[in-house]
Parts: C-alpha cells; structure tokens; sequence
C-alpha cells in the first residue's frame, strides 16, 4: 500500500538557519505530494503542493521538489524563524482509491523547534 | 469564508460511553473527509462523503463507529462504547470537487477516554 516516511524530530535549529526535513513515498502510480503544517493548538494547514514529477512547490519561504527517481520530496527553507516552530507532515493522495486523488496518507510528522 | 468548524473542541468520556463530533465544512464544500490523529503520529483517513454520499471507509472504522452527513453539509462521527485506544484528535476536513488536492482541515476535537 501507499506510506510516507519522514525524518524523525525534534529538529532543533537556530534562527536564521537553514531547514530540510526529508520525505520519501511508496505509492503505485502517480501521487500528488503535500507538506503540511501544525502549529500548536491549531489544525493541519496546506503549506505546499506537487503534483507532478520535477514540479516544485513553494509557499513562504519553503520549497519542495517532486523527484519521481528517489521517490522523494524533502522541505527545505533556507532562513527559519521562530514563529516556523511547529510540526510538518508530508503527505501523499491515493491515486488509485474510490477518493482518488483526495484521501491523504501522511508520515509520522516532524517536530521543528526554532530557538532566537 | 469561515472554515472547518468542529465541536466539541474537547471531549472526556468514560469508557464505555458513546460520543458525538460534529463537523461543518467550508460552505459550497462537497467533499467531507474524518481523519485521526494519535499523539506523536500522522493523521489517518477514516472516511469520507460526497455532498451526502459516503463513498469510502477505511478498516480503520470499526463498527462501533459511524459517520453520516444527512443533508450533505454538516456530518457527525459517533463513537459507541469507547474504549481507551479511542483516545485521539479526530480532524474533519473539506474540499471542492474541482479542487480536489485543496483540502482544508479544522482545528480537531480531542477525545480523552478514562
């Protein structure tokens, strides 16, 4: 079946740094690819989208690329700040399923912590 | 445009006791999905309805479970005899047919079996 796998957290950076959380995927077919964002005490935010192969997504600051060859498609953002503190999940949508293309499989999420 | 509601934001049962979530997605949206979300871990699809139709149920959802969305605008999830594996955020979420990768979710109701 479909999976997503993401880089254990906390990550712990210093302002100003530089921020990749890595994700790979399994999925028969073609997914689309998101990263979303968990502030604490609020829900699950759409921060970004792919939905094709070598396609990029961007949204404040942060950038993800679709790579079909490494079945990946890492965060990254080159200057965090504090308010960036928060939990990331990728996730990836079925593209076989009777909710095709919405029903969402997400990884374990990844703590991101931004010290001043 | 209001966003996903959800109610209650917070809910403490004892076991055994049956309980209601109520989701009202963003207005004109058809599709309605429930996810749950354990700590420390990713959502995971429960179902989900188009307008009043519920087209898809992950094994996840026991059959202490139900979700209905009568009219095809709010929906509710109840959870009969809980039990403590229950405990969890149960996230609702919505989206446009015509958006279909554009899903937006509300903030969760937390459920707390004791």
């Amino acid at each position: 079946g479909n999976s997503v796998t993401q880089m254990e957290g906390p990550v712990t950076l210093s302002e100003e740094a530089f921020l990749t959380i890595n994700c790979t995927y399994t999925a028969t077919g073609y997914p689309s690819l998101f990263w979303y964002v968990q502030y604490p005490g609020e829900g699950l935010q759409l921060l970004l989208k792919a939905t094709k192969a070598d396609d990029k997504g961007s949204n404040k600051g942060f950038e993800a690329t679709y790579r079909k060859e490494t079945t990946s498609f890492h965060l990254e953002k080159g200057s965090v700040q504090v308010s960036d503190s928060a939990v990331y999940f990728c996730a990836l949508s079925d593209p076989f399923g009777k909710a095709a293309g919405n029903k969402l499989t997400f990884g374990g999420g990844t703590r991101v912590l931004v010290k001043p | 445009d209001t966003g996903v509601s959800q109610d209650p934001r917070h809910k403490i049962t004892k076991r055994g006791q049956n309980v209601t979530f109520r989701c009202d997605p963003i207005s004109e949206h058809n599709r309605l999905y429930w996810y749950r979300q354990t700590l420390g871990q990713g959502p995971e699809f429960l179902t989900y309805f188009q307008n009043e139709a519920q087209l898809e149920k992950s094994r996840l959802l026991s059959d202490r479970f139900s979700a209905e969305r009568p009219k095809g605008s709010f929906s509710t999830l109840e959870i009969q005899r809980t039990e403590q594996g229950d405990s969890a955020m149960y996230l609702c979420a919505s989206s446009l047919v015509v958006q279909a990768d554009t899903i937006y979710f509300g903030e969760g109701s937390w459920l707390t079996v004791v």
